[in-house]
C-alpha cells in the first residue's frame, strides 16, 4: 500500500535550518512529482513546493523562495525539504503530497510533521 | 499572487445538500480539485478535474464547473462529512499551485 512518512520536524530558533524527509513506499517513487504543503496552527493549507518526477524542474511560493530547496533521491524513495533562514511563520505542520499521472490531484498525502520556530 | 476565494462557512442539515463555490481567474483555464480535512487528519483528495471522483469517495461528492467557479456539491450530507473543505488548482503557467480560504461543513 502506498505511504508517504514525514519526518524532521521540531522546535527550531528563527534564523536556523531544519532538513525534512517523506519517506515513500508501496508505488513507483520516480513517476510521480511530489509537492510540499503547510498548514499553519489554526490556519487553511498552503502550497511550499513542488518537484518533477525526475527533479529537473522545481517551484516554490514566493514566501520561501531562496530560504528553502526541494529535492529528492529516487535511489532511496525520498523527498525532501531543506529550510533555511526560518522564521516564526513557517511555524506549521508540513504534509508532502503524491501527485498523480498529471492533473488527477494529489492522491496520497503523508501524517505531516510539525515545524515550531521559536527562540 | 493567484488567489481562490471559498465562503467560510456552509451549514447544512443531515440529508440535504451542501454547495461550496470556489473563485479564482484562471479557473477557465485550470483544472480544479477538492480536498476533505478532518480535524488532526490530513487532507483526503474528493474531486479532481472539476468533475471526476477518485475510487473510494462516495457518490454523494459531485463537482462541476463554470467560468471562473468550481463548484463541490455534496448531496444528502452525512455527519460525517463535517469537515474543512479547501479548493486547488494552479496558475495560468501551471508553475505555482493554490489552495482556497477553505470551508468549513457544519452538520445540524
Amino acid at each position: 500500500q502506498v505511504q508517504l512518512v514525514e519526518s524532521g520536524g521540531g522546535v527550531v530558533q528563527p534564523g536556523r535550518s531544519l532538513r525534512l524527509s517523506c519517506a515513500a513506499s508501496g508505488f513507483t517513487f520516480s513517476n510521480c512529482g511530489m509537492h510540499w504543503v503547510r498548514q499553519a496552527p489554526g490556519r487553511g493549507l498552503e502550497w511550499v513546493a513542488v518537484i518533477w518526477y525526475d527533479g529537473s524542474k522545481k517551484y516554490y511560493v514566493d514566501s520561501v523562495k531562496g530560504r528553502f530547496t526541494i529535492s529528492r533521491d529516487n535511489s532511496k524513495n525520498t523527498l525532501y525539504l531543506q529550510m533555511n533562514s526560518l522564521r516564526a511563520e513557517d511555524t506549521a505542520v508540513y504534509y508532502c503530497a503524491r501527485d498523480r499521472p498529471p492533473g488527477m490531484g494529489w492522491d496520497y498525502w503523508g501524517q505531516g510533521t510539525l515545524v515550531t520556530v521559536s527562540s | 499572487s493567484y488567489e481562490l476565494t471559498q465562503p467560510p462557512a456552509v451549514s447544512v442539515s443531515p440529508g440535504q445538500t451542501a454547495r461550496i463555490t470556489c473563485s479564482g481567474d484562471a479557473l477557465p483555464e485550470q483544472y480544479g480539485y477538492w480536498y476533505q480535512q478532518k480535524p488532526g487528519q490530513a487532507p483526503v483528495l474528493v474531486i479532481y478535474k472539476d468533475s471526476e471522483r477518485p475510487s473510494g469517495i462516495p457518490e454523494r461528492f459531485s463537482g462541476s464547473s463554470s467560468g471562473t467557479t468550481v463548484t463541490l456539491t455534496i448531496s444528502g450530507v452525512q455527519a460525517e462529512d463535517e469537515a474543512d473543505y479547501y479548493c486547488q488548482s494552479a496558475d495560468s503557467s501551471s508553475t505555482l499551485f493554490v489552495f482556497g480560504t477553505g470551508t468549513k461543513v457544519t452538520v445540524l
